[in-house]
């Protein structure tokens, strides 16, 4: 009940194009779902983030779209560039437990130019 | 602002020696988590410290410990170290439990 299942495992856009990264969850007590962006030889980085009361949220070209009954979520990025090529995780936790964040297995993101 | 600092950068242990990692979170931030990182595991979480106490704890074994201090800096030690410890760890600074968590750039530790 604690895993967070991300898909798909790589994915290549063209520039301009619109990347979308999904995930699943089957705790439902989970209340807090962020999206990290990695660069290699660097610490994931706090992309966007949502929580159940909200089904969109937009910051510049990334936006979540939560589905609370599907319990699926995911990360659109408009107008991709190839400086987005990176690796992108999903995230979900429960307020209680503080942030013990339960991650997604990871997207490779590759915008080609 | 400063973000989350890790060091040191890059480790090399032998297999049955221990290690300390040190994490000094984001000014004013008091909840600072840490994670392991492998290719194969992908990213999980080891343990959370609050206001020097451990607040939650993953599924590692004894071997992972940590500790807090009153300056919200926080350290992890390893004892032990088997060569499947080889990993990134990485620490994550929030202002409080359950708010934004950031995270360093990471320890690399590779245990031969």
């Amino acid at each position: 009940q604690q895993q967070v299942k991300q898909s798909p495992q790589s994915l290549i856009v063209q520039k301009g194009g619109i990347s979308i990264i999904n995930c699943a969850y089957e705790n439902t007590a989970f209340d807090y779902f962020p999206w990290y962006q990695q660069f290699p030889g660097k610490g994931p980085a706090l992309l966007i983030a949502i929580r159940p009361d909200v089904s969109e949220k937009k910051e510049g070209r990334f936006t979540i779209s939560f589905n609370k009954s599907a319990k699926q979520f995911s990360l659109h990025i408009m107008d991709s560039q190839p400086g987005d090529s990176a690796t992108y995780f999903c995230a979900a936790s429960k307020s209680e437990y503080g942030n013990k964040l339960v991650f997604g297995a990871g997207t490779i993101l590759r915008v080609k130019s | 602002k400063a973000g989350v600092t890790q060091t040191p950068r890059y480790l090399i242990k032998t297999r049955g020696q221990q290690v300390t990692l040190s994490c000094s979170p984001i000014s004013g931030h008091r909840s600072v988590s840490w994670y392991q990182q492998t290719p194969g595991q992908g990213l999980q979480f080891l343990f959370e410290y609050f206001s020097e106490t451990q607040r939650n704890k993953g599924n590692f074994p004894g071997r992972f410990s940590g500790r807090q201090f009153s300056n919200s800096r926080s350290e992890m030690n390893v004892s032990t170290l088997e060569l499947g410890d080889s990993a990134l760890y990485l620490c994550a600074s929030s202002y409080y439990r359950g708010t934004e968590a950031f995270f360093g750039q990471g320890t690399r530790l590779t245990v031969v």
